[in-house]
């Protein structure tokens, strides 16, 4: 496995589901994040771990919580969504967090919220 | 106002053209740029940063940024149908990045 991976890539759920969304980064770096993409918007930073501490949060619905177990593992567990989070959710890793940031993301995880 | 602004298109353009693409920016403190390309159904990939002003270029695409103006723009030479995507300019802030809304770009053949 090479880079960052999500799983899963299609996630469909009713509103009173929990779920998890999963990345995993391999190419060693100390920073993993969470957008979200919509249509006709701009990429949403969602959270920002760095060396599995939480350095942002912006202000994202608790409904949506995100765990950084170690810096190649990064989670976001949703439970309790609206159809208006359906949308794509990129994780994306960082060699670090200060001077030039350069994200590598992963492919997405595409949520339904019936 | 947005920090990045970029219009979403869709731009068509038939195969061999010049493309350009362009973003406007709010802070004139912003220093690092980058450009992203994001396939159908993909993540975003980076292709190009520039750093505070001038031009960058790599084969037939050249990155440059206009400091006075707050101004950053893409040109794409010779475009091939493969470049049809979308194309994410971005500031770099102390941890993150900043994104405009994209321009879908399609190259006809």
């Amino acid at each position: 496995e090479t880079g960052v991976t999500q799983t899963p890539r299609h996630l469909v759920m009713g509103m009173t589901n929990k779920k998890s969304l999963k990345c995993e980064q391999h190419l060693g770096h100390n920073a993993m994040y969470w957008y979200k993409q919509s249509a006709k918007k701009p990429l949403e930073l969602m959270f920002v771990y760095s060396l599995e501490e939480r350095v942002e949060n912006n202000s994202v619905p608790s409904r949506f919580s995100p765990e950084c177990p170690n810096s190649s593992h990064l989670f976001l567990h949703l439970h309790t969504l609206q159809p208006e989070d359906s949308a794509l959710y990129l994780c994306a890793s960082s060699p670090g967090t200060s001077g030039r940031v350069e994200l590598f993301f992963g492919e997405g995880s595409r949520l339904t919220v019936l | 106002q947005k920090e990045v602004e970029q219009d979403p298109g869709p731009l068509s353009v038939p195969e061999g053209a010049i493309v350009s693409l362009n973003c406007t920016y709010s802070n004139s403190a912003f220093q690092y740029f980058m450009w992203y390309r994001q396939y159908s159904r993909k993540g975003p990939e980076l292709l190009m940063y520039t750093y505070s002003s001038g031009n960058k270029e790599d084969g037939r695409f050249t990155a440059q940024v206009d400091k006075s103006s707050k101004y950053i723009s893409l040109f794409i030479r010779d475009s091939q149908p493969s470049d049809s995507a979308t194309y994410l300019c971005a500031r770099a802030g102390s941890y993150q990045l900043t994104f405009g809304k994209g321009t879908k770009l399609s190259v006809i053949p």
